[in-house]
């Protein structure tokens, strides 16, 4: 069964205070890896997708990174307005392109 | 903005009742998917159609049902509402029916009394 698990569950950082989101996975042959950003009451944001091992994608001050079981979310001298949940999905290999997220992080960013 | 429209954005009502729930693709994706959001669950994918056509189906309910019109937008059908189903409701959708990015609606956020 296709599951994802995210680490840790909230984390909170000062400004300018770098750090990783991880989202471990098991998923019978890998489609996608999704990275979105959500705001409390509205829906997520796609931020990223990643295909294969070794790829890496970057925006502003987010990195994703993927490996065959795992895949990060770097943030590099975060600001308060980078606070938010961030969630990760797989996509896997069968007939529909349902998503499964994991529980995802809830990042807080202080001044 | 998505490009991904939901409405009503919220919705109040009593158990036993019925609802409905509208989505509107972007222009040029052919399928859509309707996720469940709970403070215990997360993000639980509950149905797919594509190009008119059911897809796939995830932890959805016999209560619940939906649809994609010829304009390819869906609706989703919830009846005899329990106090449990209250949830945000999203509706994401992608070009393609087997791979590629979503890109999800605001919500419909669903209270049931």
């Amino acid at each position: 069964e296709d599951q994802v698990t995210q680490s840790p569950e909230a984390l909170r950082l000062q400004e300018g205070e770098s750090s990783s989101l991880n989202c471990s996975y098991t998923v019978s042959g890998l489609r996608g890896l999704f990275w979105y950003r959500q705001d409390p009451g509205k829906g997520p944001e796609f931020l990223f997708t990643l295909y294969s091992a070794g790829e890496e994608k970057e925006k502003e001050r987010l990195k994703a990174t993927l490996t065959k079981k795992e895949s990060f979310l770097h943030i590099t001298a975060p600001k308060p307005e980078d606070s938010a949940t961030y969630l990760c999905a797989v996509q896997g290999s069968s007939n529909t392109g349902k998503l499964i997220f994991g529980q995802g992080t809830t990042l807080q960013v202080k001044p | 903005d998505s490009g991904v429209t939901q409405t009503p954005k919220h919705l109040i009502t009593a158990t036993g009742q019925r609802v409905t729930l509208r989505c509107s693709p972007r222009s040029g994706d052919l399928s859509v998917y309707w996720y469940q959001q709970s403070l215990d669950q997360g993000l639980q994918f509950l149905i797919q159609y594509y190009n008119g056509e059911e897809r796939a189906k995830g932890n959805i309910l016999e209560r619940f049902s939906a649809q994609q019109f010829p304009d390819l937008h869906s609706e989703l059908n919830l009846s005899s509402l329990e106090l449990g189903d209250s949830a945000l409701y999203f509706c994401a959708s992608s070009v393609a029916g087997t791979r590629g990015t979503q890109y999800f609606g605001p919500g419909t956020r669903l209270l049931v009394l």
